[in-house]
């Protein structure tokens, strides 16, 4: 079974600052892999997804996230953080070849301090 | 075009009583997905319906949860007699035919259970 895990639950930084939260995910084999945002009172939308090719891949809103295969990670980051980045972020992966259920991990809080 | 639309948006119920929940996915999307978001448990997966196969209900909790879709398209997700811990908010989720591709979430329902 498939398994994700964020280790970060609440991350607390000034407008600005750089992001790195973190995305393991343990699967053998093929994966997809998603992160998911929910802004506050908002439902969860797609920020950014890897399928294959290339594993730095860009999303909205300036994120991306880099796929390490052999570490087995999935690691999201930005730049330079904003104000309305303030959310909850959901690292996801699903297997192509499986039984299509997205498996996610428990989820950061994000806060930005103006 | 439409988004994924869910109904209702909020649901107080009583114990023991049985609630309804509805989902109307993205027209022209095949797949359906339901999952469960609660405090402490993160996003679980509960059922999945792809076209005319025989749902996937390997998430559902116990049988008290059920769940239909009608003509390949309307969901309805059914908790007979309601239990506290049923209290969480109700995701539905669609996607389009292919396998791990990406799915599309509706606002929830948030359902209280007293």
């Amino acid at each position: 079974a498939q398994s994700v895990s964020q280790h970060n639950h609440h991350v607390i930084l000034s407008e600005a600052a750089s992001l790195e939260l973190g995305c393991n995910y343990s699967y053998g084999g093929t994966v997809n892999l998603f992160w998911y945002v929910q802004y506050p009172g908002q439902h969860l939308q797609l920020l950014l997804k890897y399928f294959s090719g290339d594993p730095l891949v860009k999303g909205i809103k300036g994120f991306e996230a880099e796929f390490i295969k052999s570490k087995f990670s999935f690691n999201l980051r930005k730049p330079s953080v904003q104000w309305s980045d303030t959310a909850e972020y959901f690292c996801a992966v699903i297997s192509p070849f499986g039984n299509e259920k997205l498996t996610f991990g428990t989820g950061t809080r994000l806060t930005i301090i103006p | 075009g439409a988004g994924v639309s869910q109904s209702p948006s909020n649901k107080v119920t009583e114990k023991g009583k049985d609630v309804e929940l509805r989902c109307d996915p993205i027209s022209g999307h095949t797949a359906l997905y339901w999952y469960r978001q609660s405090l402490g448990q993160g996003l679980e997966f509960l059922i999945y319906f792809q076209g005319n196969s025989a749902p996937d209900k390997s998430g559902l909790p116990s049988d008290r949860f059920s769940a239909e879709r009608t003509g390949g398209s309307v969901s309805t997700l059914t908790i007979q007699r309601t239990q506290q811990e049923d209290s969480a908010v109700y995701l539905c989720a669609s996607s389009s035919s292919g396998v791990g591709e990406t799915q599309y979430f509706g606002p929830g329902t948030r359902l209280l259970v007293l």
